[in-house]
């Protein structure tokens, strides 16, 4: 157990809807990054934030958005969905901001979406 | 462009025999690397870390090579077990920005009894 949660673990829903992710990072955790895994592909970074800000954005579509509230847990709304979102989305945390501590995120359980 | 290459992309073995994954990145100012083990539909956990002046790390039945030069690494799984069934994925790091953090597609390997 990473100390990294997910909610929900699966979700499915339709074309067109909107849906929202929920992550708790590690305690003490600051960074909070967002991924995404298509069936048989390599693990997408989309977005990071630290502290509440986005520090880096990575391949993420203008469809879906993320932020972090104080209380440092984060959020990835995706809206407009398509066949295509349908995806393992993970959740990871990490200390720092990026760069330090040789970089080690710990990863949450992940989110699978289907859209049908 | 920065990229992180592995292979191969699946190895199926027998259970008690070893093996070698290869990781080959282009990734530059290489700060670096890492190997996450990915049980089916869970996440990433971390094996092994190095960076430029570390030639080889171990942890437990698995050894990781480095070479900056080539830019090559290898991960070693020595009497493989059936639990080792899962993908193998090299993330090399570029300094400070999540951005520069590059995923290799993973090696999928199976243990079979």
């Amino acid at each position: 157990d990473s100390g990294v949660t997910q909610t929900p673990k699966h979700l499915i829903t339709a074309t067109g809807q909107r849906v929202t992710l929920r992550c708790s990072p590690r305690s003490g955790d600051l960074s909070v990054y967002w991924y995404q895994q298509s069936l048989d592909q390599g693990l997408q970074f989309l977005i990071q934030y630290y502290n509440g800000e986005e520090r880096a954005k990575g391949n993420i579509l203008e469809r879906f958005s993320a932020q972090q509230f104080p209380d440092l847990h984060s959020e990835l709304n995706l809206s407009s969905l398509e066949l295509g979102d349908s995806a393992l989305y993970f959740c990871a945390s990490s200390p720092y901001p990026a760069g330090g501590g040789g970089n080690e995120q710990f990863f949450g359980p992940g989110t699978r979406l289907t859209v049908l | 462009k920065n990229q992180v290459e592995q292979s191969p992309q699946s190895l199926i073995i027998l259970e008690g025999k070893n093996c070698t994954l290869q990781c080959n990145y282009t990734v530059s100012p290489f700060s670096n690397l890492r190997w996450y083990k990915q049980d089916t539909g869970r996440g990433p956990v971390s094996l092994t870390i190095m960076t430029f002046s570390e030639n080889t790390k171990s942890n437990g039945r698995y050894t990781a090579t480095l070479d900056a030069d080539t830019k090559q690494s290898s991960l070693h799984i020595t009497a493989s077990q059936l639990s080792d069934s899962a993908s193998y994925i090299c993330v090399v790091s570029s300094y400070s920005s999540a951005s520069k953090i590059i995923f290799g597609s993973g090696t999928r390997l199976s243990i079979r009894p």
